[in-house]
């Protein structure tokens, strides 16, 4: 089975600019996460897709949005890039059946945006 | 509420010394929990992982096992090696109501020296 992947790899954006981070998860696979990592912060939870509705959300300005497709992609948007964006922005996926507390997330290699 | 606390890094090693890493958890209801590893430019990989108390999970070497009573499921291996070199993460998932919310703790560096 194909691994969760992200494209694109590397981006750089300058402030203020937009952005659109893409996600493709395993087949079979409803749930995708987002997460941003820094060196400061370590891993932070952006949200949660399920069947093309976001579920969870963390605590990230409004900037940051994402919406899930039927096929269970996923794109995560930041809008007025600012230089603290910068980081490596992880994609999740699983199986996430409700109430299941043996799901596992499997990640993807990560975008790092760099925010000038 | 719900939390991950894992041993503060960077940790050195020789190659074959003993690692612990320490994870500690706060849960509400009964989480299952994971160790993630990270390479050098990488995303997270799952370790190993286990789904209720007294569980082992084991892979590669690493082992962890799900203690209830001492809330923790620290991270050990019997002789490192360099290729361990990595960030490793402690999470745990809960279920909730709108399904499953996962928490991860502030990673541990390893660096492994010949």
């Amino acid at each position: 089975k194909a691994g969760v992947t992200q494209t694109p790899r590397y981006l750089i954006k300058t402030r203020g600019q937009q952005v659109t981070l893409s996600c493709s998860p395993i087949s079979g696979h409803r749930s995708v996460s987002w997460y941003q990592q820094t060196p400061g912060q370590g891993l932070q939870f952006l949200f949660e897709y399920f069947s093309e509705t976001q579920r969870n959300k963390g605590n990230f300005p409004g900037r940051f949005s994402g919406r899930q497709f039927s096929n269970s992609r996923s794109e995560m948007n930041v809008s007025t890039l600012e230089l603290g964006d910068s980081a490596l922005y992880l994609c999740a996926s699983s199986l996430a059946g409700y109430g299941s507390s043996t799901d596992t997330q499997y990640f993807g290699p990560g975008t790092r945006l760099t925010v000038l | 509420g719900n939390s991950v606390t894992q041993m503060e890094g960077p940790v050195t090693l020789s190659e074959e010394a003993f690692l612990t890493i320490n994870c500690t958890y706060t849960a509400t209801g009964y989480p299952s929990l994971f160790w993630y590893v990270q390479y050098p430019g990488e995303g997270l990989q799952l370790l190993l992982k286990a789904t209720k108390a007294d569980d082992k999970g084991s892979n590669k070497g690493f082992e962890a096992t799900y203690r209830k009573e001492t809330t923790s499921f620290h991270l050990e291996k019997g002789s490192v090696q360099v290729s361990d070199s990595a960030v490793y993460f402690c999470a745990l998932t809960t279920r909730i109501n709108t399904g499953n919310q996962f928490y991860f703790g502030t990673g541990t560096s390893l660096t492994v020296i010949p």
